[in-house]
């Protein structure tokens, strides 16, 4: 069955770094998002990409982060200097633009930040 | 602000017992979803309902919308073990007209089934 994949799993990094998280969406999806949870709280989305732009961002989403789709198949997420709240488990989803049939979002297994 | 509330944030319940989790969201929204977190893992879809009156099943669990009220219902039947989890329902946060839109999560019910 065709899967969201994330990488890497587990990422610790020291404050004030630049990480970049990486996903391979669903290979027939056209719509990818990038969401946060920070631990024991409540799915935030962050960012909606389409036709190779951003087509909406939440407030969360400012100047210091960016995302990217370099090639056919990954989509990233880069964190240009990280900060202690940004520590929280990041999620990749994507989803097929059928507004008729079947919107569903399919989520990766998550990359887990973790700023020190 | 569109908003999407759950409650119970915390259901405790025994096996075979039934229970409902209710999601209230505060737009006109009429496409409402259900997902399933265990611990430590990624979103599961549970239930996709896209229109008013929309009620599907899967095993023990139903899912039902009320788009004029603005409320989701997730049903549990005999409760077992296996279904304790995180239960979030989301809301399409739709900005532009026909195209796919963001989702809003509820802060999520944490159901734990104990024997």
């Amino acid at each position: 069955e065709p899967e969201v994949t994330q990488t890497p799993s587990h990422q610790v990094t020291q404050m004030g770094q630049e990480v970049i998280l990486r996903c391979v969406p669903i290979s027939n999806h056209l719509y990818f998002y990038w969401y946060r949870q920070i631990l024991g709280q409540k799915v935030e989305f962050l960012v909606s990409f389409y036709n190779n732009e951003i087509s909406e961002k939440s407030e969360i989403f400012d100047d210091q982060f960016s995302v990217e789709r370099p090639d056919g198949s990954n989509f990233t997420l880069k964190i240009r200097s990280t900060k202690l709240e940004d520590s929280a488990m990041y999620f990749c989803a994507s989803s097929e633009w059928d507004r008729v049939m079947n919107t569903e979002a399919f989520f990766g297994q998550g990359t887990r930040l973790t700023v020190v | 602000e569109l908003k999407v509330e759950q409650n119970p944030l915390f259901l405790s319940m025994q096996e075979g017992k039934n229970y409902t989790i209710y999601c209230n969201y505060s737009t006109t929204s009429d496409r409402l979803y259900w997902y399933r977190q265990d611990p430590g893992k990624s979103l599961e879809s549970l239930f996709v309902l896209l229109s008013n009156g929309a009620v599907k099943q899967e095993g023990r669990l139903m899912a039902s919308l009320d788009t004029k009220a603005r409320l989701s219902t997730l049903h549990i039947t005999a409760a077992v073990h296996d279904l304790s989890a995180t239960y979030f329902c989301a809301v399409e946060g739709l900005k532009y007209g026909g195209s796919q839109g963001n989702l809003i999560f509820g802060k999520g019910t944490k159901l734990s089934v104990k024997p």
